[in-house]
């Protein structure tokens, strides 16, 4: 069965710092992955994916995210946080060679970034 | 592009009515629409897959009679919630994913239900 770990509830930073925010999964096969932001009361919003290719796939906003098969990550990062990217992200997963088009989301994280 | 909205985003009933929500997608069209509840400070939770012209494929423990999906059109999917109660209070987020760039889901802004 295919999983997302994301294993922090929370990550604070401050404004101008670099931040990660931390991705795992388990799925057999080769995995799709990607990170979507959510903003208060609203749906959540795509910001990357990793399909084929570069294990550094850049996204919206400034993300990028790492894909490491050996380890099984895909952590996102950011050289320098914004206030303004203070939201609850998740990762997701996709198995490619499972049956049907499931996606599995992490429990998510909610990024702090103070000024 | 790639716009899913979803109607109303806030609604307010009573215990025993039933309330439909709408998701579509304005610029693509979706072969497979997505239905998810999302609890606070929680994660999503998948409720249904649905392809257009075809019966929804319902998660584990999600009641198919209480949560109707309907996904008429490759741009229309709707969510009724049948003789709605007070736990079924929850936030609902519709997702679509279109023939092309068939890997990413675009979300709705989700709709907040609240049963009295």
């Amino acid at each position: 069965a295919q999983s997302v770990a994301q294993p922090e509830d929370q990550v604070n930073v401050a404004e101008g710092n670099p931040l990660t925010v931390k991705c795992t999964y388990s799925v057999s096969g080769n995995p799709y992955l990607f990170w979507y932001v959510q903003y208060p009361n609203r749906g959540l919003q795509f910001l990357l994916k990793y399909i084929t290719g570069d294990n550094l796939v850049k996204g919206s906003y400034g993300f990028e995210a790492e894909f490491n098969k050996s380890q099984t990550s895909f952590h996102l990062k950011k050289p320098s946080a914004l206030v303004s990217d203070s939201a609850l992200y998740f990762c997701a997963v996709r198995g490619v060679n499972t049956g049907g088009f499931k996606t599995i989301f992490g429990a998510g994280t909610r990024l702090f970034v103070k000024a | 592009g790639a716009v899913v909205s979803q109607h109303p985003s806030w609604v307010i009933c009573k215990s025993g009515t039933s309330v439909k929500i709408e998701c579509r997608s304005l610029d693509f069209q979706a072969t497979t629409m997505f239905w998810y509840r999302q609890f606070p400070k929680q994660s999503l939770m998948l409720m249904a897959t649905s392809n257009e012209g075809s019966k929804a494929t319902y998660e584990q423990g999600v009641e198919k009679d209480k949560f109707l999906i309907n996904h008429a059109s490759l741009t229309l999917s709707t969510l009724t919630v049948t003789s709605a109660h007070p736990e079924d209070s929850s936030f609902y987020i519709c997702s679509a994913r279109g023939r092309q760039g068939a890997y990413e889901q675009y979300f709705g802004p989700g709709t907040r239900l609240t049963v009295t």
